[in-house]
């Protein structure tokens, strides 16, 4: 079956650091890749999005390039800021008719000033 | 403003109630969803409408149950049944099933037995 796999947290990092968040993830065809975040006490919103190998997704000044041969979905951002600290969910959708999304467990970022 | 909105937010109950949770969406979604959130396991889906009159089950179905009578409401109803109901509850559409539409959130429902 389809899987998402998330670097374990917490993350803790110092303002204006470097971040990346692993993501693999294992499924057939050629799925949807997202990231969510999710701030304490509400739901989750869409961080960005990939629909195809090679594609990359940003926002707000997060990337995350959809890497087949690697099966790979890592978010990046080059300088963290402290209302970044939230819990950032990897997720995949399945090509071709519905099947569930899949979500990693979450990796809990801490930005400290 | 278009959304999905659930209520209550913080919800009590006795132990052996069962109590139903709202969620309605005026983004003209198709599919809507419910999803269980516990400390450290990401989310789980619990059932899932493609359509009105239409529902599935997903992975962890038992001790719930859903209609889907009208397109914007989706309730859940988490029975006695339910073992350990204490959890954070998240209701989500999406235009459509297919892989390239995003899912919307709720804002969730944080259940607590007592």
């Amino acid at each position: 079956g389809n899987s998402v796999t998330q670097m374990e947290g917490p993350v803790t990092l110092s303002e204006e650091a470097f971040l990346t968040i692993n993501c693999t993830y294992t499924a057939t065809g050629y799925p949807s890749l997202f990231w969510y975040v999710q701030y304490p006490g509400e739901g989750l919103q869409l961080l960005l999005k990939a629909t195809k190998a090679d594609d990359k997704g940003s926002n707000k000044g997060f990337e995350a390039t959809y890497r087949k041969e690697t099966t790979s979905f890592h978010l990046e951002k080059g300088s963290v800021q402290v209302s970044d600290s939230a819990v950032y969910f990897c997720a995949l959708s399945p090509s071709g008719g519905y099947q569930k999304v899949t979500f990693g467990t979450g990796t809990k970022l801490q930005v400290i000033p | 403003d278009g959304g999905i909105t659930q209520s209550p937010k913080y919800l009590f109950r006795k132990e052996g109630q069962n109590v139903t949770l709202s969620c309605e969406q005026n983004l003209n979604h198709d599919a809507m969803y419910w999803y269980r959130q516990d400390p450290g396991q990401g989310l789980r889906l619990i059932y899932y409408s493609q359509i009105v009159n239409d529902f599935q089950k997903g992975d962890i179905a038992e001790g719930y149950s859903v209609s889907r009578e009208k397109k914007e409401s989706f309730p859940l109803t988490v029975t006695s049944a339910q073992k350990n109901p204490t959890a954070f509850y998240l209701c989500a559409s999406r235009p459509e099933s297919g892989a390239l539409d995003t899912q919307y959130f709720g804002p969730g429902t944080r259940l607590t037995v007592l």
